[in-house]
């Protein structure tokens, strides 16, 4: 059965660093664009980036709240994406998503999530 | 930049059909996915690329989309059914995604 699990997820301050976790099986995660959407609490679902396959480059795209701050990356040999949160502000708190999909894509899988709290 | 518009609150009594909209300027020329979330758990893709249902989505869900609104229309409402939904798009140039603000369907 394919399965997307985040991890990494916990509490930090203002300022601080984070990098979430997403461990892919069931599928050839290579072959797939990967994206990260968050959902602050009692909020809609918000975009953060993808990250192309590596056949179409493997580069990304960010939201503009977090472009320069969050950096998407993977590594394909071991099937994980990852998130990388940096400069954290107290509006970025939220539970965050990975999916599977990128341009173009309706996102058939995701993640159960793992939040990230950031208070002082 | 490209915003995508649904109600808070749609309500619909058991049975019968509920209607949840999402509005943009020119949407039919984008293609529109659906989401379905229930508290505390990831969303589900219940809706592809305007109308096309996923496997394991009952019948009972189908999608359309023309002019300035795409709507999801869930037939023969359940309980189970009672969710957050959101649509979604992807904007110009087709590397940036958007997320309509979502609607809670409440099954009286």
């Amino acid at each position: 059965e394919a399965q997307l699990v985040e991890s990494g997820g916990g509490l930090v301050q203002p300022g601080q660093s984070l990098r979430l976790s997403c461990t892919v099986s069931g599928f050839n995660f290579g072959d797939y664009a990967m994206s990260w959407v968050r959902q602050a609490p009692g909020k809609g679902l918000e975009w953060v980036g993808f990250i192309r396959s590596k056949i179409y480059g493997g580069t990304t795209e960010y939201a503009a709240s977090v472009n320069g701050r969050f950096t998407i990356s993977r590594d394909d040999s071991k099937s994980i994406a990852y998130l990388q949160l940096t400069s954290l502000k107290t509006e970025d708190a939220a539970v965050y998503f990975c999916c599977r999909g990128g341009t173009g894509d309706a996102f058939d899988m995701w993640g159960q999530g793992t939040m990230v709290t950031v208070s002082s | 930049s490209y915003v995508l518009t649904q109600p808070p609150s749609v309500s619909v009594a058991p049975g019968k059909t509920a209607r949840i909209p999402c509005g943009g300027n020119n949407i039919v020329s984008y293609s529109v996915h659906w989401y379905q979330q229930k508290p505390g758990q990831a969303p589900v893709l219940v809706i592809s690329f305007d109308s096309d249902r996923p496997s394991g989505i009952p019948e009972r869900f189908s999608g359309s989309n023309s002019g300035n609104t795409a709507t999801l229309t869930i037939s023969r409402v359940e309980g189970g059914d009672e969710a957050d939904y959101y649509c979604q798009l992807w904007g110009n140039y087709s590397d940036h995604l958007i997320f309509g603000g979502g609607t809670k369907l409440t099954v009286l």
